[in-house]
């Protein structure tokens, strides 16, 4: 079975630009949850969204938004760009929000802001 | 501030050796959680920790969870190569459970 599968795996932008990146699921997975990763640190939390719903937010502007789509698949949208916003984005997906459910990370996509 | 502070950031030993690496916060937390994360790829789930003072083991790895559930510990036994990689534990807290608190990492390098 697939893993979780993120697009692009790399993508550069320029400052005040826009991005959009995307995740699909483990089939039979219905809560995405997105992560940003700076470079020598661990992942902070951004989203989660089960059943197309948002379930968590972390501390992030509302440049930073998120939705999940019917087929429970989802894309991150940061707006207005910034250079502290190069990061490793990453995706997890889970069976659902419950504490026991394990968290399946994909590989990331790797965002350089220019 | 980390929420969770990973010691240490950065270990380089011998293949053989054993090591030690350690979760600390100030709060307490319902669940604590080990990952490895490997360059070019998302963190891999190594184990869950739920119950204060228990005790996990995975072959040479050895996790543990402190009795007032606000720190963690892993030990590796006998280091490979293989071992090398970001060691980053991560939390749920009661009053949040859908946020998962993510630790600085601690990048572990085993010379053959």
């Amino acid at each position: 079975d697939a893993g979780v599968t993120q697009s692009p795996t790399h993508l550069i932008k320029t400052r005040g630009q826009q991005v959009t990146l995307r995740c699909s699921p483990i089939s039979g997975h219905k809560s995405v949850s997105w992560y940003q990763q700076v470079l020598g640190q661990g992942p902070q939390f951004i989203f989660q969204y089960y059943e197309k719903e948002e379930r968590g937010r972390g501390n992030f502007p509302d440049r930073f938004s998120a939705r999940q789509f019917p087929n429970y698949s989802s894309e991150l949208n940061v707006n207005a760009l910034l250079l502290g916003d190069s990061a490793l984005y990453l995706c997890a997906s889970s069976l659902g929000t419950d504490g026991g459910n394990e968290q399946f990370f994909g590989p990331g996509t790797r965002l350089t802001v220019l | 501030t980390q929420l969770l502070e990973q010691s240490p950031q950065f270990l380089s030993i011998q293949e053989g050796e054993n090591l030690t690496v350690y979760c600390n916060s100030s709060s307490v937390f319902s669940s604590l959680q080990w990952y490895r994360q490997e360059p070019g790829e998302g963190p891999v789930l190594l184990v869950t920790v739920v119950t204060g003072g228990e005790v996990k083991k995975l072959k040479r790895l050895t996790f543990q969870f402190g009795d007032a559930r606000k720190d963690s510990s892993l030990h590796i036994t006998a280091a490979q190569p293989g071992d090398t990689g970001l060691y980053l534990c991560a939390g749920k807290r009661y009053s949040s459970a859908s946020k998962i608190i993510f630790g600085s990492g601690t990048r572990l390098s085993i010379r053959p």
